[in-house]
């Protein structure tokens, strides 16, 4: 199976700063990884995916990155807003399309 | 755009009754996840289909079955509720297999009293 481990349960960042949020993997096997954010009593929500053979990975005010070498992957939010509190989840895949999710980080803006 | 449909939303029960929840993939999505979501925890993988077969199966309790129909919506069935299995129960769906993003239905809150 997949060990998933954040660096932080939580971080409180002011709004307008920038975020990182941390995940290390186990199975260097795994290909392909994505980023959900889970606010409260919703379902997971896509933030950025990544696969193996790239090291970084742009979108709207996200940033992942991804070092195979120490299996890590880091999430960066910047200008956080107060509408990124959530839970943030790393999910790698290895293999079939089964996500397993790590313990997530909860992630609070302060205004 | 349509999204994974999950219903009910809420339900209680009673230890040792059944329930059963439903999940309704997005259109032309022919695979479906179910996570199991405890308080305070992460979500759970326990079991997949993809076109109506079962793909893949995670901790999923054997007093636990489900399975996904010629339409491709899926059911997790639960028999013999126990206390432990008050959670949020996501469904969640994908293009095939090994495509990338899973889309999340917005979960079933079950409660065992």
């Amino acid at each position: 199976g997949e060990s998933v481990g954040l660096h932080l349960p939580t971080l409180s960042v002011q709004e307008g700063d920038n975020s990182i949020i941390n995940c290390a993997y186990s199975n260097s096997a795994s290909d392909y990884f994505i980023w959900y954010k889970q606010e409260s009593g919703k379902g997971p929500q896509f933030i950025i995916d990544i696969r193996s053979n790239m090291d970084k990975r742009q979108g709207q005010r996200v940033t992942v990155l991804l070092n195979k070498t120490v299996k890590h992957l880091s999430l960066q939010i910047a200008a956080t807003q107060p509408g990124d509190s959530a839970v943030y989840f790393c999910a790698p895949r290895t293999g079939a399309n089964n996500l397993f999710f790590g313990t997530g980080t909860r992630l609070t803006v302060i205004p | 755009a349509a999204g994974v449909i999950q219903s009910p939303r809420h339900l209680i029960k009673e230890k040792r009754e059944t329930a059963t929840l439903k999940c309704y993939p997005i259109p032309r999505h022919d695979t479906v996840y179910w996570y199991q979501q405890g308080p305070g925890q992460d979500p759970q993988f326990l079991i997949s289909f993809y076109e109506k077969m079962q793909s893949d199966k995670g901790s999923i309790p054997d007093r636990f079955s489900a399975q996904q129909f010629s339409d491709y919506h899926s059911e997790l069935n639960m028999s013999s509720l126990e206390l432990g299995d008050s959670a949020l129960y996501f469904c969640a769906s994908s293009a095939g297999q090994n495509t990338g993003e899973l889309f999340f239905g917005e979960g079933s809150r079950l409660t065992v009293l």
